[in-house]
């Protein structure tokens, strides 16, 4: 069965830190990885996924199939990075688009 | 283009009772799929559908259910309604470019008695 853990459930860095949120993935298949962010009274949205290999944001995650983790950083963090972010696991080579198994969430809070 | 809509926002039930949320999708996007979302368990996935079928179901039992029109409008329906079934329940379109790639909606929040 597939399973995302994100270990931490609150993070608190300050302006200007270095951020990583962590996620780990447990899935037999071959594993599509997003990261999907949900600023305060906005929709959840998606931020990243590991097969664009793209920075948004300032965001970047790798895809380390030998740790199976899809870690979620930022050199600088600033105030607006504040939010829920989500680690998700999609399904390659399926029939599903709309199918993912969540993370629990990581509540990120950036102090100036 | 306008988001994905979802209707009532909010609603309060008794147990027992039936009821029926909807999703609009994105103009364009033909897959619709519902997730549950609770303190305690986190987002979980319900069932997807596009084409009128459902491709895909959730661990969930068969008080849960859904349909899409031919316009790709969704909606899905919970009978037999218990104080468990409280939570957001949100709706996702997809543009079908590849998996994951998710348009949320606000979400109905609903509230059994």
């Amino acid at each position: 069965a597939q399973r995302v853990t994100q270990p931490e459930k609150l993070l608190s860095v300050f302006k200007g830190a270095p951020v990583e949120l962590k996620c780990n993935y447990s899935y037999s298949g071959s594993p599509e990885l997003f990261w999907y962010v949900q600023y305060s009274r906005q929709r959840l949205q998606l931020l990243l996924r590991h097969i664009s290999r793209e920075s948004i944001k300032g965001f970047t995650a790798d895809l380390n199939k030998g740790e199976t983790s899809f870690h979620l950083k930022k050199p600088f963090a600033q105030e607006e990075d504040s939010a829920m972010y989500y680690c998700a696991l999609g399904f390659a080579g399926g029939t599903s688009y709309g199918k993912l198994t969540f993370g629990q969430g990581t509540i990120l809070t950036v102090h100036p | 283009k306008a988001g994905v809509t979802q209707t009532p926002r909010y609603l309060i039930k008794t147990r027992g009772q039936q009821v029926t949320l909807s999703c609009s999708p994105i103009s364009g996007h033909r897959s619709v799929s519902w997730y549950q979302q609770t303190p305690g368990q986190g987002l979980q996935f319900l069932f997807e559908y596009f084409s009128e079928t459902q491709r895909n179901k959730g661990n969930f039992p068969g008080r849960f259910s859904g349909r899409q029109f031919s316009n790709s409008r969704s909606e899905m329906n919970v009978s037999t309604l218990e104080l468990g079934d409280s939570a957001l329940y949100l709706c996702a379109s997809s543009p079908m470019t590849g998996p994951g790639e998710l348009f949320f909606g606000e979400g109905s929040r609903l509230t059994v008695l």
